[in-house]
């Protein structure tokens, strides 16, 4: 059973561009939440999603969003890159809200 | 003051020593997670609880509800067990709280 696969593994990007970050998650699971790992803040969640709906949203700004599609995958984008946005992005899946989450590898967003 | 305390922040076991990390939480929760990070950034789940106690392998993780205490202890450390291990809480409001990890290192 393939596991949680984040999409691409590493970006650079530059002050005021855009991102989007792609998460699948394993076969079945219908909840996928995303959340920002930086050295000074540690882990912090951004927002989950159930069934294309967001359920949870952390208290980041609104250039932060995300979506679900019906197979489940989702994306998160971030516009107007700031040097701050800079981290690991992680997406975990689960079969429903509240249950085992299961980790991607993260993607890795340098902002220069 | 953060939701989700942990202690230590740094620990250093010799190979084989009983290890016991802990995590403290301010709000009520539904879940309780306990996470492993190993170097690259690669996090796996390692426990969720709700009440009680988990076993799994050479981990053990308990929690008391009404303390808001949790701790993982890790019997017969091993150079692999070398991570970082995460306390986080699924809040009533649904919101998630992480601590800040402690980092482990096991000598041989």
């Amino acid at each position: 059973k393939a596991g949680v696969t984040q999409t691409p593994r590493y970006l650079i990007k530059t002050r005021g561009q855009q991102v989007t970050l792609s998460c699948s998650p394993i076969s079945g699971h219908r909840s996928v939440s995303w959340y920002q790992q930086t050295p000074g803040q540690g882990l912090q969640f951004l927002f989950e999603y159930f069934s294309e709906t967001q359920r949870n949203k952390g208290n980041f700004p609104g250039r932060f969003s995300g979506r679900q599609f019906s197979n489940s995958r989702s994306e998160m984008n971030v516009s107007t890159l700031e040097l701050g946005d800079s981290a690991l992005y992680l997406c975990a899946s689960s079969f429903e809200v509240n249950t085992e989450a299961f980790f991607g590898q993260g993607t890795r967003l340098t902002v220069v | 003051k953060n939701e989700v305390e942990q202690s230590p922040q740094n620990l250093t076991a010799q190979e084989g020593e009983f290890i016991t990390i802990n995590c403290s939480y301010s709000v009520g929760i539904s879940a309780l997670h306990w996470l492993q990070q190993h170097p690259g950034g690669g996090i796996v789940s390692l426990f969720m609880l709700s009440s009680g106690k988990k076993k799994h392998g050479r981990l053990i993780a308990t929690i008391n509800i009404q303390e808001k205490h949790s701790s993982l202890h890790i019997t017969a450390s091993h150079p692999r067990d070398s991570a970082v291990y995460i306390c986080a809480v699924r809040g009533g409001s649904n919101q998630f709280y992480f601590g800040t990890g402690t980092s482990l290192t096991v000598i041989p």
